[in-house]
């Protein structure tokens, strides 16, 4: 009955590597989310879908391709790996783009080598 | 531009004493304010909502209150306990554009027993 889940929760790969990380919801809401949270602990939204189209996109490198397949998922692919996209990773949910509380699910700590 | 801003970074107090948590933005144009906890490699707990036209919110030992005019939000916990040890994080939706959420720093609260 986990409300926002993510998989995987650990991720150690190499530089140069693609990998893509999944987020899913449970809870109906509309809107989802991808966070950053660097060594500093400093949490920067990277994304936000809401019904399945691009609401929000930071500055971030198009190595990031967001892709949201319907409500409840948002997956994240990550091309060409640095070691500066080591960081974790966290999904979250809302009902309603910034209108209701935000739910986050566990993060996944990604390690590039 | 807009910032949240969150002092002190750290706060050590002794179990049993009553605290605040500080949270200042610099845009007095918000959508709402929501207050979490993160527990060392874990994801992110909400704990607290507060939508632009509240004063405050309140969850058992929680009180969090807002103040828009000065750009202020304090998170007040009674009587603390060890358990709440944690990070605490507060969260602002600026209003405009596409109601980006903005994360403070957090606060390292630890409580000694």
């Amino acid at each position: 009955d986990t409300a926002v889940s993510q998989t995987p929760k650990y991720l150690v790969t190499q530089m140069g590597n693609d990998k893509s990380i999944k987020c899913e919801q449970n809870l109906g809401h509309d809107t989802m989310y991808w966070y950053k949270q660097d060594s500093k602990k400093f949490l920067k939204i990277m994304f936000s879908y809401n019904n399945k189209e691009l609401i929000i996109n930071e500055t971030v490198p198009n190595r990031f391709s967001p892709k949201s397949p319907d409500k409840a998922h948002l997956n994240l692919h990550i091309n060409s790996l640095e070691l500066g996209d080591s960081a974790v990773y966290f999904c979250a949910s809302s009902l309603g783009q910034g209108v209701g509380a935000q739910y986050f699910g566990p993060g996944t700590r990604l390690l590039v080598l | 531009k807009q910032e949240v801003t969150q002092i002190p970074a750290a706060l050590s107090v002794p179990e049993g004493e009553n605290l605040v948590l500080n949270c200042s933005f610099t845009d007095s144009a918000i959508y709402n304010l929501q207050w979490f906890r993160q527990d060392p490699g874990k994801g992110l707990t909400s704990l607290l909502l507060i939508q632009s036209s509240q004063r405050e919110q309140t969850s058992g030992r929680l009180n969090a209150s807002l103040d828009k005019s000065s750009g202020r939000s304090t998170l007040y916990i009674a009587a603390s306990q060890p358990g709440d040890s944690a990070t605490y994080l507060c969260a602002v939706v600026f209003s405009g554009g596409y109601q980006k959420v903005t994360f403070g720093t957090g606060t390292k609260l630890q409580v000694i027993p």
